[in-house]
């Protein structure tokens, strides 16, 4: 079975430093991979996804992810972060396109004036 | 614009009583999914729905029980809650996968006194 590991529970980055949240995923083939964040107070929303063709993913607010067939990562990046991405961002999986997907249990990040 | 709502954002019950939450979405989505959100756990799928009245068993679903009698509600039932019951409730939706973009409400906080 698939599954999803954020190493970092809470990561704490200064406004306008860069920012990359970890995940690695425990799956033979190539799975669907996403990246959702969660505001205070709302539901989650996705920020990008992966199924297949150019690595490197670019997603909504600036964020990009880049999937690491060797290293079973897809780690979460953007190049400059502002207060308003103070949130919790979730990994998730689906070893195929009809599967479940399987959440990671969250990296919280905070951000410093 | 795309929306999922629940019933209620926050709800007080006692150990026994049965319990309704509900969802409806307006996307005329085929997918429906009820997540408990725990800190440190991450997001758990309780039940998901790939149709009306069909259902079927996520990661948790001791204790929960869904009914959806048309397509754009899902309820969640607890039977007779419990204070292990007491957590936040996600309701989501999605197109016709469940790797389709899952698109979230904005919680319930369930305590069970």
């Amino acid at each position: 079975a698939q599954s999803v590991t954020q190493p970092d529970i809470h990561i704490t980055v200064s406004e306008g430093a860069s920012l990359e949240l970890r995940c690695n995923y425990s799956y033979g083939a190539t799975p669907y991979l996403f990246w959702y964040v969660q505001s205070p107070g709302q539901g989650l929303q996705l920020l990008l996804k992966y199924f297949s063709g150019d690595t490197l993913v670019q997603g909504i607010k600036g964020f990009e992810a880049e999937f690491k067939r060797s290293q079973s990562s897809f780690n979460l990046r953007k190049p400059s972060v502002h207060w308003s991405d103070a949130a919790e961002y979730f990994c998730a999986v689906g070893a195929n396109r009809d599967d479940k997907i399987i959440f990671g249990k969250g990296t919280r990040l905070h951000i410093l004036p | 614009d795309v929306k999922v709502t629940q019933s209620s954002r926050y709800l007080v019950k006692r150990t026994g009583e049965k319990v309704f939450l509900e969802c409806v979405q307006d996307m005329d989505h085929e997918n429906m999914f009820w997540y408990r959100q725990d800190p440190g756990l991450g997001l758990r799928l309780i039940y998901f729905s790939y149709d009306v009245k069909m259902k079927e068993k996520g990661d948790i679903p001791e204790g929960y029980s869904v009914s959806r009698e048309k397509k754009e509600r899902f309820s969640l039932i607890l039977e007779s809650a419990s204070t292990n019951q007491t957590s936040m409730y996600l309701c989501a939706s999605s197109s016709s996968t469940p790797t389709d973009t899952q698109y979230f409400g904005p919680g319930t906080r369930l305590t069970v006194l």
